[in-house]
This record gives C-alpha cells, sequence and structure tokens, in this order.
C-alpha cells in the first residue's frame, strides 16, 4: 500500500529565510508526487506536481519541490520565506487503486514570523 | 466558473440524524472525490466517482453513501450521524484519464455530530 508522512507537525520559519517543509513516500513504481496548501478555514490549493523529468519542479507562489527517488522524498521549497506562506501543507501521492485517487499526509503547519 | 462548490458549509446533527452534503462542479471534469479531513490524520478518501453513474468506495467508506447520477453533482449521504463523523468534508474534481490530475477542491462543510 502506498503512504506518505511528513515528519513535522510544525515548522516555523523567519521572513525572508529559506524554508523546507519535509515529505517521504512509499508507493511501488513511478511515483507521482503532489503538495498543496491549505490556508484557514478554505479548501486546498494545488501548489505542484512531479510526474517525470526534471527532478527539481516549480510551481505556484515562488515555491519548488525536489524529488529524490534514493531518498523516497520530495520536499517543498522556497527560498525566501513570507508572512503570507503561512498555512497548512499537504504533500499527496498518487494511489495504485482507488481509481488512481491520491493519498495525502498527515500535513504540516507552517508558520512564517515577521 | 465557479469550479467546485460545496454546501452547507456549516452543519451540527444529533446523533442518528441522516443529511446530505452537496458538491456540484462546472469544469466538466470525470472524477469526483468525497474526503474527510481530521487534525493530524490528513485527508481521508471517502468515496469516489470516474464518472456519471459510477462510484466505489475509498479508504473509510462506512456510514456513507454516493451517487452520481450527472457529471456535474456528486452527494455524501450520512446515513445515521455519529459523532465519529465529526469533521470537515471535502469535495474534489478532476479531469479524467490523460489529465493533469490536479485537483480542484470545494471549501468544505464543517460538520459537528453531538
Amino acid at each position: 500500500a502506498q503512504s506518505v508522512a511528513q515528519p513535522e507537525d510544525q515548522v516555523n520559519v523567519a521572513e525572508g529565510n529559506p524554508l523546507t517543509v519535509k515529505c517521504t513516500y512509499s508507493v511501488s513504481g513511478n511515483p507521482y508526487l503532489f503538495w498543496y496548501v491549505q490556508y484557514p478555514n478554505r479548501g486546498l490549493q494545488f501548489l505542484l506536481k512531479y510526474i517525470t523529468g526534471d527532478n527539481l519542479v516549480k510551481g505556484s507562489y515562488g515555491f519548488e519541490a525536489e524529488f529524490n527517488k534514493s531518498q523516497t522524498s520530495f520536499h517543498l521549497k522556497k527560498p525566501s520565506a513570507l508572512v503570507s506562506d503561512s498555512a497548512l501543507y499537504f504533500c499527496a501521492v498518487r494511489a495504485h487503486n482507488y481509481g488512481q485517487n491520491f493519498v495525502f499526509g498527515p500535513g504540516t503547519r507552517l508558520s512564517v514570523l515577521p | 466558473n465557479a469550479g467546485v462548490t460545496q454546501t452547507p458549509k456549516f452543519q451540527v446533527l444529533k446523533t442518528g440524524q441522516s443529511m446530505t452534503l452537496q458538491c456540484a462542479q462546472d469544469m466538466n471534469h470525470e472524477y469526483m472525490s468525497w474526503y474527510r479531513q481530521d487534525p493530524g490524520m490528513g485527508l481521508r478518501l471517502i468515496h469516489y466517482s470516474v464518472g456519471a453513474g459510477i462510484t466505489d468506495q475509498g479508504e473509510v467508506p462506512n456510514g456513507y453513501n454516493v451517487s452520481r447520477s450527472t457529471t456535474e453533482d456528486f452527494p455524501l449521504r450520512l446515513l445515521s450521524a455519529a459523532p465519529s463523523q465529526t469533521s470537515v468534508y471535502f469535495c474534489a474534481s478532476r479531469p479524467g484519464t490523460g489529465g493533469s490530475y490536479e485537483q480542484y477542491f470545494g471549501p468544505g462543510t464543517r460538520l459537528t455530530v453531538t
């Protein structure tokens, strides 16, 4: 079965500093990986995905993620954090069952401090 | 486009009551899904549909029913509400086979069962 781990419940970073939100996955075959963001009282919004190709994927709002097959990781990064980046971040992997739906990690709350 | 819409935004039920959470999308997406979000557990798939007239169970289907009579609508029915169903419910849609795998989420329904 496929699974996603986000080892940090909470990440705190100062505004202007680089940020990293960690994700590791377990799935057979080639993974399809995603990051979503959830702002308070809102639905999830798509940030970026990795399906194939370059291991460094660029997405919305200046975010990027690095796919590392040997470490089965897909960490989310941003060179310079903004206070407005404070939100809940979810990593997800496409499942092989459930109509190729998605398995989500537990989420990481990012707080960017002014 | 309105995207994915959900009603109601909030609902309080007593144990044993039934209700239907509504979900509609205007993007002509084939795939639709219902998730529940609980603290520290990410999103878990309840039911999904790969097209009108086709539905199937996800990871946590017990206590819920769905139907998909049209491409646009995918209601979720709680048959006899239990306190364990207190959660935030999200509906999502995406294009079918050959699409981008990017899911579009509704704003959510916050359900409390007393």
